[in-house]
């Protein structure tokens, strides 16, 4: 069983659609928990980095943790085009520079 | 720019040959990483370095994996007689890693390698 958890989808919503995205994890140790975009051959990009349990909001991004459920999301609203792309999940252990463990990625397409 | 360069973006070889990838982190970054993307998958970790020194190599699939960061900035992967399963993205990050806290990993756009 794998550490982290991510349903790949595919999930496509029209546009204008609240989005869900999901990860759970087994790892109690993981405290640091990071959504990623990823476009088609193009590197992660970082949208939305928290630390334990809680909420933060972006502009229309969400990113909620549950500890206690080992559970993160995130939440897209007023859905874009421009938002079609890979989501990836990413969580590390401890303080200091440490390496991320990823889920395998939801691959996200929001139609006009 | 700004941001995390990899090169060559592109890189074909025949199984067998020996390969070098290379990263230039952002300016600064003292954390420098080395991961893995196989088409379908999330990033797989690979090695890490503080600085010049490489304090993480776990993730490294077998001893024909070779990292180096010699002077704390430029790094390279190094593979020797590449085979057909190390065709993947491989995508360097690095972090500023200022003072205690996590520092959130920017990546660059990867190296995708292709082996025949």
């Amino acid at each position: 069983q794998k550490e982290v958890e991510q349903d790949p989808g595919p999930l496509s919503v029209p546009e204008g659609a609240i989005v869900s995205l999901n990860c759970t994890y087994s790892n109690s140790a993981f405290q640091y928990f990071m959504w990623y975009r990823q476009y088609s051959r193009k590197g992660p990009e970082l949208l939305m980095y928290t630390y334990s349990s809680g909420n933060k909001e972006d502009g229309r991004f969400t990113a909620q943790v549950d500890k206690s459920s080992k559970y993160i999301s995130l939440f897209i609203r007023d859905s874009q085009p421009s938002d079609s792309a890979t989501y990836l999940c990413a969580m590390s252990r401890i303080q200091g520079a440490q390496k991320l463990v990823f889920g395998q990625g939801t691959r996200l397409t929001i139609n006009p | 720019g700004a941001g995390v360069s990899q090169s060559p973006r592109y890189k074909v070889a025949k199984r067998g040959q020996d390969v070098a990838l290379r990263c230039d982190p952002i300016s600064g970054h003292v954390s420098l990483f080395w991961y893995q993307q196989a088409l379908g998958q999330g990033p797989e970790f690979l090695t890490y370095f503080q600085n010049e020194a490489q304090l993480d190599k776990s993730g490294l699939p077998s001893d024909r994996f070779f990292a180096e960061r010699p002077e704390g900035s430029v790094s390279t992967l190094k593979i020797q007689r590449t085979q057909q399963e190390d065709s993947a993205v491989y995508l360097c990050a690095s972090s500023p890693l200022r003072g205690s806290g996590n520092q959130p990993q920017h990546f660059g756009d990867g190296t995708r390698l292709s082996i025949l």
